[in-house]
């Protein structure tokens, strides 16, 4: 089975900072791997996929990128809407297995 | 405006079985896998398996096989998912989403709570 670790747990942010979130897999996923948000009491929202695809509409300050075993989701300038809970996903084994990574929370500092 | 719409919350005994619904609109439904994801109290995610919309053929996450079961309903463009023998730990948040690898349309959740 395909582990992804997500760090940090937690990362505290000003406003229009620069983010940077890790995931990592346990073994080799190529680029399928996938970004999604989550705000309290919703539903996630695809971010990226393909390692570093823009979903439509997701505005420019989202990028993702890496390939392999280490991937990175960066926030240019943080807004206050991107307060959230983000996860990443792997599909390489699709469509007999995927994984989430345990999320990392962006809370405002 | 495309959407999946699940059924409201649910709250069963220990033991007893219930069976969400989430129903597409304004896409062509088999044209697209339905996932189903769940989420326990406080963060993270935890996916159950997918079902092909055109086929029919279910796949279980491991974790999941024989106590639960996706099927469809291709006329009414919904797809519902069976949780058998519920337990007090598969109170959550059970989500459908809709695509492959990437998930691009999630319905809005449905609670389901288990408790004697």
């Amino acid at each position: 089975e395909i582990v992804v670790t997500q760090s940090p747990a937690t990362l505290s942010v000003s406003p229009g900072e620069r983010v940077t979130l890790s995931c990592r897999a346990s073994q080799d996923i190529d680029t399928n791997l996938v970004w999604y948000q989550q705000k309290p009491g919703q539903a996630p929202r695809l971010l990226i996929y393909g390692a570093s695809t823009r979903a439509t509409g997701l505005p420019a300050r989202f990028s993702g990128s890496g390939s392999g075993t280490e991937f990175t989701l960066t926030i240019s300038s943080l807004q206050s809407e991107d307060f959230a809970v983000y996860y990443c996903l792997q599909y390489n084994n699709w469509p007999w297995m995927v994984t989430f990574g345990g999320g990392t929370k962006v809370e405002i500092k | 405006q495309v959407q999946l719409v699940q059924s409201g919350s649910e709250l069963r005994k220990p033991g007893a079985s219930v069976k969400i619904s989430c129903k597409a609109s304004e896409y062509t439904f088999t044209k697209y896998a339905i996932n189903w994801v769940r989420q326990a109290p406080g963060p993270g995610l935890e996916w159950l398996g997918w079902i092909n919309t055109n086929t029919g053929n279910p796949t279980y996450a491991q974790a999941f096989t024989g106590r639960v079961v996706f099927s469809l309903d291709t006329s009414a463009s919904t797809a519902y998912l069976q949780i058998n023998s519920l337990k007090p730990e598969d109170s959550a948040i059970y989500y459908c989403a809709r695509g492959s690898g990437e998930w691009d349309l999630w319905g809005q959740g449905t609670q389901v709570t288990v408790s004697s």
